[in-house]
């Protein structure tokens, strides 16, 4: 099992450009999760989808936009990307719905410029 | 809002010190988590706290749920060099335990 992949792992852009940033998951879990973190930071919730065909907004959703393709697959989108974005994205899974807080496994990280 | 507060920013120890770092918050939080990053990676869960007063333990690492609710506690014993990276608390907010936040991080280093 991979586990968690994402691609790309680095990502250099220009301000206004867009790009879509790819998550998957082989381990059968219904929830996945977006998160960026900033230096000197903890990890911040940009969307979350807790099933196939549901999305919603974490704590810092402005700037982006989440498609849960299907059971692997959950994308985000930066449709005109700023220097704020700047930051490493850390796509998530877990096995959720079970009424405890499940453990949620972590890719490697997409580490984003925007010049 | 629902934020925790990590405590020391940084430590740099010797090899077989003990550690100990702490979590705080003003709100209540249902479930404490431990996770650790290393370098160029996301973070790994270390222990999950459900209970007020629970104290888990995880070979060398035990963290404690405080019985406020508000704090939660991580002891590393006897470090080994591969304990360096950043220590995360996290907890859901409540109510949704999709919705989980993060502390800002504790970066341990060892010296060997």
């Amino acid at each position: 099992n991979a586990g968690v992949t994402q691609t790309p792992k680095f990502q250099v852009l220009k301000t206004g450009q867009s790009m879509t940033l790819q998550c998957a998951q082989d381990m059968n879990h219904n929830s996945m999760y977006w998160y960026r973190q900033d230096p000197g930071m903890g990890l911040r919730l940009i969307y979350y989808s807790a099933s196939e065909g549901t999305t919603d907004k974490g704590e810092v959703p402005n700037g982006y936009n989440v498609s849960r393709l299907n059971k692997r697959e959950f994308s985000l989108r930066l449709e005109s990307a700023a220097p704020s974005q700047t930051s490493v994205y850390f796509c998530a899974s877990s096995e959720a719905g079970r009424g405890i807080t499940d453990t949620q496994y972590f890719g490697p990280g997409t580490r984003l410029t925007v010049l | 809002g629902q934020q925790l507060n990590q405590s020391p920013q940084s430590m740099f120890i010797q090899e077989g010190e003990d550690v100990s770092m702490n979590c705080t918050s003003s709100s209540i939080f249902n479930t404490w988590l431990w996770y650790k990053q290393d370098p160029g990676e996301g973070p790994v869960l270390l222990i999950a706290l459900y209970k007020a007063g629970e104290l888990t333990s995880n070979g060398r690492l035990t963290a404690q749920f405080g019985i406020t609710r508000k704090d939660s506690f991580l002891n590393i014993s006897a470090s080994i060099p591969s304990d360096v990276g950043i220590y995360f608390c996290a907890g859901p907010w409540v109510g949704n335990n999709n919705d989980m936040r993060f502390g800002a991080g504790t970066r341990l280093t060892v010296k060997p």
